[in-house]
This record gives C-alpha cells, structure tokens and sequence, in this order.
C-alpha cells in the first residue's frame, strides 16, 4: 500500500515569488490536512480537505490557500512568498470517519531567500 | 491545559536505560491521541493511537496509557537502543464537527540513546 506522497521534497524560492506544493493521499483517504514548521516551532495547522471542501482552517493570512481534487489529492498554494515562509510543510492523510490514524508524507522544505 | 504540551522537551540516556515522556492535553471534547516517532528527513512513523480512557498499548519496547479524565499520556521505551533516537510526538483530535480533523501537536521530545 503506498504512502502518503508530498511533492517536490525541497524548494527554493525567491521572496515574492508563488509556491504550490502536493499531497497525495494514501488511496481512499479523504481527509488532507497540512502543517507549518517553521525553526524552533511545533507544527501548526494550516487547513483540512474533506471530499474537495474545506473543512477547518488555522490562523495563517491569506497568502496561504489550498484545495483539494477529486482523487483526494490536495494542493497548498502561498502567494507573495516571505522569508519567514520558509519551513517544513506536512501533510497528513485520514479516513476521516471511523478510524482516526493519521499518516504522513516525508514534507515538503521550503526556502525562501 | 489549553495545548498539547510535551516534556521533557530532550533526552540523553545511555543505551539500555529506561525511560518515559509525558504528554498533557486539554481533555475537554477528547476523541484521540497519538504518538509518532520522527527521525530527520523521513515521514513521522505511527507508534499508537489512542481513544478510550485507560487505554494501553504495547509494540515491542514502546508501551503507552492514556487517561483521558485528567488529560494525560505517557510513553515508555525499556532497555533504549541508539536506533530509538528520534524525537517523539504526542498528537491530539478532538471531537466536534469540523475540529475532527485538525491534529494538534506538541512540541516534542528529542530522544538521544548513547551507546
């Protein structure tokens, strides 16, 4: 069974500049959530997808956007990219509904200079 | 308790100790708790999911309760070995329509096992 698939694995962008980033969850997952690390910080909560709707948000500006497709896979897109942007981005996959493991790509580190 | 919080936030034990973690959570609207093992570069590895009070889970060295009551879990590896160097995540679902699923991380502990 394949696991969670976040592309591409490193990033480097100019300030300014737009970034997309994917997630692909394991098969029959609906659920997508994402997550920020930046150094020295846990890991926050960006947003959710259920079934191509988002279902719950977090407190980030709304540079920071996503979605999700009909095959449950999800992009997270951030405009005007900041140096503070720079950080780990996760992303985890759940049946939603039932059971509530939860599993995660290997992430995705973003570097904006 | 408002958060997920983690301690001690780093450990440095000599190979074949003994220890545990704790983690502390708001146990208002509790559904679940999780721990993950995470190593550099990789994806965090499941070690347990938790959702009723009283719960105890077990895999190999690694064991875990869970007391939702007072929102509590901790995590114990017997006889460490430097492959169990990771750090170790507690992460927490609560129950309530959208809030399902968000997960709600600590901090972490970073786990240093010595030969």
């Amino acid at each position: 069974k394949a696991g969670v698939t976040q592309t591409p694995r490193y990033l480097i962008k100019t300030r300014g500049q737009q970034v997309t980033l994917s997630c692909s969850p394991i098969s029959g997952h609906r659920s997508v959530s994402w997550y920020q690390q930046t150094p020295g910080q846990g890991l926050q909560f960006l947003f959710e997808y259920f079934s191509e709707t988002q279902r719950n948000k977090g407190n980030f500006p709304g540079r920071f956007s996503g979605r999700q497709f009909s095959n449950s896979r999800s992009e997270m897109n951030v405009s005007t990219l900041e140096l503070g942007d720079s950080a780990l981005y996760l992303c985890a996959s759940s049946v939603s509904g039932g059971s509530p493991e939860a599993f995660f790509g290997q992430g995705t580190r973003l570097t904006v200079v | 308790i408002l958060n997920v919080e983690q301690s001690p936030q780093s450990l440095h034990v000599q190979e074949g100790d003994s220890t545990n973690f704790t983690c502390s959570f708001p146990s208002s609207n509790f559904y679940a708790l999780h721990w993950y093992r995470w190593e550099t570069a990789k994806s965090p590895e499941a070690l347990f999911v938790m959702t009723l009070n009283g719960d105890e889970k077990k895999k190999g060295r690694i064991s875990a309760t869970l007391n939702t009551k007072e929102g509590y879990s901790y995590l114990y590896i017997k006889g460490s070995q430097p492959e169990d160097s990771a750090t170790y995540l507690c992460v927490t679902r609560r129950a309530g329509g959208t809030s399902y699923g968000k997960l709600t991380f600590g901090q972490g502990t970073i786990l240093t096992v010595h030969p």
